[in-house]
């Protein structure tokens, strides 16, 4: 089986253009998660969707981060206008919803962002 | 607030010997996950191991085993047999179930390094 896809790997940009992440999760999994991994800061969760609807947002930094999760396989994050100290790996991850504490969560292989 | 703390910046070990990485955490949660995590260099996260905090056995995956201390809130990962290609940053987490949102919370890793 496939696992969650990232798309792009890698991405270079100037400051001040925009940014779109994409995921694909695993198929059946009915949760998705946006991290952020920098060495100042370590992993951190950005947004999470619950059957595509966003139920956690806490931690996206500010107006120019959004994200979307049009249907169950899809969900963009965006950023505009970027910026350098955005730099940074994106995770995306999913989990199957099976109630309790053991929902594991699978990570794609990241986006590396690096703004100039 | 739920934390998780990784003392361990660094760790080496010798091919073929076991090794032992810390994780304590702190919640309030009754009832809560602990994971453990591999990132090699490559960059991708490795679901390794999970134990619930009502589970009565440690849990066990191959050469991973987790020394589950629950009064002491220490979830250490026990690597036996090392070898070469378990040279990666390992990271603790734990998920609780007081906010309902799925959201995994990081430590912030351990340098391990398998010495041929």
């Amino acid at each position: 089986d496939a696992g969650v896809i990232q798309s792009p790997r890698h991405e270079v940009t100037e400051m001040g253009q925009e940014v779109t992440l994409r995921c694909k999760p695993i198929s059946g999994h009915n949760s998705l998660f946006w991290y952020r991994q920098t060495m100042m800061r370590g992993l951190e969760l950005l947004i999470y969707f619950n059957n595509n609807v966003p139920i956690d947002d806490s931690g996206m930094p500010e107006d120019r981060f959004s994200a979307k999760m049009p249907n169950a396989s899809f969900s963009t994050l965006k950023i505009q206008p970027s910026e350098p100290r955005d730099s940074a790996v994106y995770f995306c991850a999913s989990s199957p919803v099976t109630g309790g504490t053991q929902e594991t969560q699978y990570f794609g292989p990241g986006t590396r962002l690096l703004v100039l | 607030a739920q934390k998780i703390t990784q003392t361990q910046p660094g760790m080496f070990v010798q091919e073929k010997e076991a090794v032992t990485l810390d994780c304590t955490y702190d919640t309030s949660d009754p009832s809560y996950g602990l994971f453990w995590y591999k990132q090699p260099s490559s960059g991708e996260m490795i679901f390794l191991i999970y134990q619930g905090s009502y589970d009565q056995q440690n849990a066990t995956e191959g050469r991973y085993s987790l020394n589950f201390q629950k009064a002491r809130k220490s979830a250490n990962l026990v690597i036996s047999a090392s070898q070469l290609g378990d040279s990666a940053m390992y990271f603790c987490a734990m998920r609780g179930t007081s906010s309902n949102t799925g959201k995994l919370i990081f430590g912030q890793g351990t340098t391990l390094q398998v010495k041929p």
